[in-house]
């Protein structure tokens, strides 16, 4: 079936350090790739997105790299913040499905002083 | 002020009554989203709509209704049918070729 999962629940990070979020996906044909923060009882935030034919992309302090070849989706945050503390969750959307847009389970980061 | 606006925040509903989420973007995005999200969860798609009188079913659709008669406004119908209901319920907006933004959200309470 078609999914987008993640490899952890939760990652703790030393406040400084780079945190690495990754995902898995199932289905070939997505389009597009997208992060989101989400932090508790809000709605999720856009944080970089990423089109299949790319395989990274950068940000402020973040960046996405993409292997289709194993079908894995990452994103890396620099010199990881307390405000950085929050769920991610990878996203694909498929335009042939009419825009459908799937989610993954989250990753909770946990950013210690 | 542009964006996406979820009303209310907040709803409290009686058993075997249905509920009407409101959802409004004024971003002229074509594509709308609706998702329901449980404590401690992921996003599940209930319903989504590429086009004005046009949407599909997501993955958990059973016990929801939309409609899409505004290309601003796609509201969610919680129906007495829905046997869970109590969820925190995201509405999200896109373009054909870019990302989906996202409302602050409302949390559906059944009491």
């Amino acid at each position: 079936g078609e999914s987008v999962g993640l490899h952890l629940p939760t990652l703790s990070v030393q406040e400084g350090d780079n945190s690495i979020i990754n995902c898995a996906y199932s289905n070939s044909a997505s389009d597009y790739f997208i992060w989101y923060k989400q932090e508790s009882g809000k709605g999720p935030q856009f944080i970089i997105d990423i089109r299949s034919n790319m395989d990274k992309r950068q940000g402020q302090r973040v960046t996405v790299l993409l292997n289709k070849t194993v079908k894995h989706l990452s994103l890396q945050i620099a010199a990881t913040q307390p405000g950085d503390s929050a769920v991610y969750f990878c996203a694909e959307k498929r335009e042939a499905a009419g825009n459908k847009l799937t989610f993954g389970g989250g990753t909770r980061v946990l950013v210690k002083p | 002020d542009g964006g996406i606006t979820q009303s209310p925040k907040y709803l409290f509903r009686k058993e075997g009554q249905n509920v009407t989420l409101s959802c409004e973007q004024n971003l002229n995005h074509d594509a709308m989203y609706w998702y329901r999200q449980d404590p401690g969860q992921g996003l599940r798609l209930i319903y989504y709509s590429q086009i004005v009188n046009d949407f599909q079913k997501g993955d958990i659709a059973e016990g929801y209704s939309v409609s899409r008669e505004k290309k601003e406004s796609f509201p969610l119908t919680v129906t007495s049918a829905q046997k869970n209901p109590t969820a925190f319920y995201l509405c999200a907006s896109s373009t054909r070729k870019s990302t989906a933004f996202f409302g602050q959200g409302t949390r559906l309470t059944v009491v």
